[in-house]
């Protein structure tokens, strides 16, 4: 199975900050990657398909990067609303895995 | 609007069988792969199971193969898990979800269905 190490686990920011998360896979996964948004108590939501495509009508604020075994996620300027845990997952090879998740709060 | 809508989770003995449903408004159901992903009290998500748009090709994570299986019914829009042998650590919020068409991502999901495996 494809192993994705997420970091952090979680982080508190400000309004207004700029926020990183990282993704590593443990195989080379060209830039089959996409990144969820959960907020407490909701489903999942697609933020970003094929580590660098923003899916229709998310915030531009967020963004992704990355191919092989790096990724990045980036939330430019962190708004309250954003409070959430954010998940990365790869679709190079069956199972379909997550990263453990990174938590973001609002300071 | 797509609407997916999961029901039929809650409260089942270990060795028992359950079966979810989801129903799906909105899509052209039968365009779509479909998937099931679940997610334990407190803890990340795990992709479970997939089936193709004609119902004739699945797949599954190992923690369920050879006891759930996952089917669809695209004269009724519904997508199904049966569920077999559960055990305690099935326990999780079930989600289905659709994969894009024009991606490889879950982009739309539904609120979930909880299921409880308890004696």
């Amino acid at each position: 199975d494809i192993e994705m190490t997420q970091s952090p686990s979680s982080l508190s920011a400000s309004v207004g900050d700029r926020v990183t998360i990282t993704c590593q896979a443990s195989l080379h996964i060209n830039n089959y990657l996409n990144w969820y948004q959960q907020k407490p108590g909701k489903a999942p939501k697609l933020l970003i398909y094929d580590a660098s495509n923003l899916e229709t009508g998310v915030p531009s604020r967020f963004g992704g990067s990355g191919s092989g075994t790096d990724f990045t996620f980036t939330i430019s300027s962190l708004q309250p609303e954003d409070l959430a845990t954010y998940y990365c997952q790869q679709y190079k090879d069956l199972p379909l895995t997550f990263g453990g998740g990174t938590k973001v709060e609002i300071k | 609007e797509v609407q997916l809508v999961e029901s039929g989770g809650g409260l089942v003995q270990p060795g028992r069988s359950l079966r979810l449903s989801c129903a799906a408004s909105g899509i052209t159901f039968s365009d779509y792969w479909m998937h099931w992903v679940r997610q334990a009290p407190g803890k990340g998500l795990v992709w479970v199971s997939r089936v193709n748009p004609d119902g004739s090709f699945t797949s599954y994570a190992d923690s369920v193969k050879g006891r759930f299986a996952i089917s669809r019914d695209n004269a009724e829009n519904t997508l199904y898990l049966q569920m077999n042998s559960l055990r305690v650590d099935d326990t999780a919020v079930y989600y289905c979800a659709t994969e894009g068409l024009g991606n490889d991502a879950f982009d739309n999901w539904g609120q979930g269905t909880m299921l409880t495996v308890s004696s």
